[in-house]
């Protein structure tokens, strides 16, 4: 069975990084389709970005383009997200997500992002 | 401003049907056939209960089913229970550039 595992809660600085990471176990990671998914305080999920780590694609919302990097390191099973030059309306819980027949299939537990000064 | 639209809210008693509807507004949803639905109660990760407009994960309530017709897809959940009450998302895969959009949600009371 797929599960994810994310990272812990992070608090960060007005104009900082974050970088949230993913854990996978269950199946062949390289063949993984995952996204990154958010979620603010009192708003609606919102898709950020996926890849496919076999493919070495990646794919992001025009809304973050510029601001959020994708990666995936096969040797450890694991998917990043990292988001630039936070502002507090990026304070969200994150979620990575497993697509399968284009659905969300398998989710992470999710990992709170604040960002305040 | 998400391209698919959803009901605010939609109540029901125990027992009851209700359907939540999903609404393209526009064409970057292109031909809006892959349409899956996610129920999230607070607190916790969102749940895949329908995929591909009408399919049902395995270990998903046969109460849940999903339909189309035109720019509208549809999730409807029949003999409502307790438990149903959550925050229900629908999406859809838009294209190679954007990929994916969700809907504005819609909260789900049991009465």
């Amino acid at each position: 069975q797929v599960q994810l595992v994310q990272s812990g809660a992070e608090v960060k600085k007005p104009g900082s990084s974050v970088k949230v990471s993913c854990k996978a176990s269950g199946g062949t990671f390289n063949t993984y389709d995952i996204s990154w998914v958010r979620q603010a305080p009192g708003q609606g999920l919102e898709w950020m970005g996926g890849i496919i780590p076999i493919f070495g694609t990646t794919n992001y919302a025009q809304k973050f383009q510029g601001r959020v990097t994708i990666t995936a390191d096969e040797s450890t099973s694991t998917a990043y997200m990292e988001l630039s030059s936070l502002r507090s309306e990026d304070t969200a819980v994150y979620y990575c997500a497993k697509v399968v027949a284009d659905g969300f299939a398998f989710w992470g537990q999710g990992a709170l992002v604040t960002v305040s000064s | 401003q998400s391209a698919l639209t959803q009901a605010a809210s939609v109540s029901g008693s125990p027992g009851q049907s209700i359907t939540i509807s999903c609404t393209a507004s526009s064409s970057d949803v292109g031909s809006f056939n892959v349409v899956s639905w996610y129920q999230h109660h607070p607190g916790k990760a969102p749940k895949l209960v329908i995929y591909e407009v009408i399919k049902r994960p395995s270990g998903v309530s046969n109460r849940f089913s999903g339909s189309k017709s035109g720019n509208t897809a549809s999730l409807t959940i029949s003999g409502l229970q307790a438990e149903d009450e959550a925050d229900y998302y629908c999406c859809s895969y838009v294209g190679s550039r954007t990929s994916y959009v969700f809907g504005t949600g819609t909260k789900v009371t049991v009465l």
